[in-house]
């Protein structure tokens, strides 16, 4: 069965410092992947995607990501987080017959 | 470009009652999906349609239909309205092949049962 997993459900991280959010995923085939984001009372919006070629790819917002085909990883990495990135991150798998699914999403707080 | 629009953005509905959740999307998107998130779940796809006349289920479709009519539109019914589907809805349309293959989501619409 396909599935999604983001380990983390909440990370804090002080402003400054580098941030990395995990995903895993298990599909028969490598899905499309994505990450998005979601501020509290907001809709989702969508800070980079994967299907295929290099595998760092950058987003928008100064956001990355690593796809890892040997470990069915897709990580989400920024290297100087901002007070404004405190949002809700879902990774975001969508296989060849278009059917989207999503983590469980990990909140990030950032401190002063 | 108006996306992907949901309405009614809120809705109080009583046990028993029946509604439906529009959506409407003017992006010619093949592609259309529904979820439903609750807090700490993330979101949970309910159906999902790859074109007019085509619908999914997706995780959750108990107590909901859906139907394809048109390209654009992809509404939700809810039958019987129960507390268990007090929740934030969101509909999304995506589009075909490798050049832009992400799903857009309009704002969503909170529903609470009562």
């Amino acid at each position: 069965a396909q599935s999604v997993t983001q380990p983390d459900i909440h990370i804090t991280v002080s402003e400054g410092a580098s941030l990395e959010l995990r995903c895993n995923y298990s599909y028969g085939a490598t899905p499309y992947l994505f990450w998005y984001v979601q501020s509290p009372g907001q809709g989702l919006q969508l800070l980079l995607k994967y299907f295929s070629g290099d595998t760092l790819v950058q987003g928008i917002k100064g956001f990355e990501a690593e796809f890892k085909r040997s470990q069915s990883s897709f990580n989400l990495r920024k290297p100087s987080v901002h007070w404004s990135d405190a949002a809700e991150y879902f990774c975001a798998p969508r296989s060849n017959d278009y059917k989207l699914s999503f983590g469980a999403g990990t909140t990030v707080t950032v401190r002063a | 470009n108006a996306g992907v629009t949901q309405t009614p953005k809120f809705r109080i509905l009583k046990i028993g009652q029946s509604m439906t959740l529009q959506c409407t999307q003017d992006m010619n998107h093949n592609y259309m999906y529904w979820y439903r998130q609750d807090p700490g779940m993330g979101l949970k796809l309910i159906y999902y349609s790859v074109g007019a006349g085509i619908t999914d289920k997706g995780e959750v479709p108990n107590g909901y239909n859906v139907s394809r009519s048109t390209t654009e539109d992809f509404p939700l019914r809810l039958e019987l309205a129960a507390p268990s589907q007090t929740s934030v809805y969101f509909c999304a349309s995506g589009g075909v092949g490798t050049l832009a293959p992400e799903a857009f989501f309009g704002q969503g619409t909170r529903l609470t049962v009562v």
